[in-house]
């Protein structure tokens, strides 16, 4: 198993750019969660799917990111337009409903400074 | 919402020693509750968790130990290596089974440096 991947490792964009930020969860895994975690405020949740469905986007901080999950293997993060205050580290996470251990599995990030 | 404390926030042990951190959570409907161990350069790794109907669990030299009543749980490594060397997270999560979809709270973190 591959794992949680997510692309790209490393982005570097101007303030003002549009920035998007993939992940391929694990084959299987029903749910797929995108965090973003930051010295100062720690791993916050951003937006969760179920079964491809977004169920929870509470965690968005502002109209200027949307999340997509167009199937099960596949999710996109967007930041339009990117501003300094978005640069972390944004990871995406995966899990079964149906698996023994309800832990997530988290893929390797995507760090993203804005200049 | 839930809220989750995790102290310290930074924890410096020898080689050897033991090391604890601590969590408290707000929701007592909380009933699920994980430790992630993240590696500089990585994602979080799941390392043990702990359901509430359970007071203790281990796996070789990790446990972890809840307080149902107080609303804590707390991570015990023994005999620390310098590999243990990463900062550590707690999460909790309310989980009612096949509907849930298991929406974690984390802790702040705890960076632990084990000196050789």
């Amino acid at each position: 198993d591959a794992g949680v991947i997510q692309s790209p490792r490393h982005e570097v964009t101007e303030m003002g750019q549009e920035v998007t930020l993939r992940c391929k969860p694990i084959s299987g895994h029903n749910s797929l969660f995108w965090y973003r975690q930051t010295m100062m405020r720690g791993l916050e949740l951003l937006i969760y799917f179920n079964n491809n469905v977004p169920i929870d986007d509470s965690g968005m901080p502002e109209d200027r990111f949307s999340a997509k999950m167009p199937n099960a293997s596949f999710s996109t993060l967007k930041i339009q337009p990117s501003e300094p205050r978005d640069s972390a580290v944004y990871f995406c996470a995966s899990r079964s409903d149906r698996a023994l251990t309800y832990g997530y599995t988290f893929g390797s990030g995507t760090r993203l400074t804005v200049v | 919402g839930e809220n989750v404390e995790q102290h310290p926030s930074t924890l410096s042990v020898q080689e050897g020693d033991s090391a604890v951190i601590k969590c408290t959570y707000s929701d007592s409907a909380s009933n699920y509750f994980p430790w992630y161990k993240q590696e500089l350069g990585k994602g979080p790794q799941l390392i043990i968790d702990i359901r509430s109907n359970v007071g203790e669990k281990k796996d070789q030299r990790i446990a972890v130990t809840l307080n149902k009543t107080a609303k804590h749980f707390s991570l015990h490594i023994t005999e620390t290596q310098p590999e243990d060397s990463a900062v550590y997270f707690c999460a909790a999560s309310i989980w009612a089974g096949g509907t849930s979809y298991g929406k974690l709270t984390f802790g702040q973190g705890t960076i632990l440096t084990v000196h050789p």
